[in-house]
């Protein structure tokens, strides 16, 4: 299958500081990255979508000026937390289509803990 | 809302036994239907079905659709430990392929 690559795998911070998660897809060009939250035992819950060159199509309920999406690229898409609090902490992972009705292959989730 | 729902929500079986786990849907303009097993990290995919009464294998796997009745089932045979993992169900909707995912069937095969 196509490798989806996210970073980091694991980040600690500070409440009320920013993180930056990156997804790329190394070996095919991604339309469209999608990005979920998973707690603990939970399944994933799917923040947004997002088109390379558009802005991000949110989720009831989630923040877009708390959880920043980027898709400058067709192989990049960036989420950033910001002004992060502990209840931010969980599971965020990403994952990439490349053309429309094909399977979204996923990163590896980065474990976001904030302290 | 779209929905999907799996069942059971967890399930110990022991190794050798032959699994069903179920996944049914309500979601506004269906696409596919995708079958993932997630182990401590992202999920990896297993199956993606579009089409009803066309069962996929894979190995020990297999998956079939029925878009009447609105659910999926995914078998395992002759468990073994390795196949110990949450298996999550996700229907694709929309022009954007946006996947909504069940709450996952946690499966343990002991020995």
């Amino acid at each position: 299958g196509a490798v989806v690559s996210q970073h980091p795998s694991w980040v600690i911070c500070k409440s009320g500081t920013s993180v930056k998660i990156e997804c790329r897809s190394l070996d095919f060009q991604a339309t469209t990255m999608f990005w979920y939250r998973q707690f603990p035992k939970q399944s994933l819950m799917l923040m947004a979508t997002s088109n390379e060159g558009s802005k991000a199509t949110y989720e009831q309920g989630v923040e877009k000026d708390k959880f920043l999406i980027n898709h400058a690229s067709l192989t990049l898409s960036t989420l950033t937390v910001t002004s992060a609090h502990p209840e931010d902490s969980s599971f965020y992972i990403c994952s990439a289509q490349g053309a429309l009705n094909t399977e979204a292959f996923f990163g590896q989730g980065t474990r976001l803990t904030v302290v | 809302e779209d929905k999907v729902v799996q069942s059971p929500l967890s399930l110990v079986v022991h190794e050798g036994d032959t699994v069903t786990l179920n996944c049914s849907y309500e979601v506004t303009n269906f696409r596919s239907l995708l079958w993932y097993k997630q182990e401590k990290k992202a999920p990896t995919f297993l199956f993606m079905l579009t089409s009803s009464g066309i069962e996929k294998k894979s190995g020990r796997l297999s998956s079939i659709l029925d878009k009447k009745e609105l659910f999926s089932i995914l078998n395992i045979t002759a468990t073994q430990t390795g196949d110990s993992a949450v298996y999550l169900c996700a229907a694709t909707t929309g022009t954007a392929s946006k996947l909504t995912f069940g709450t996952g069937t946690r499966l343990q095969v002991t020995l």
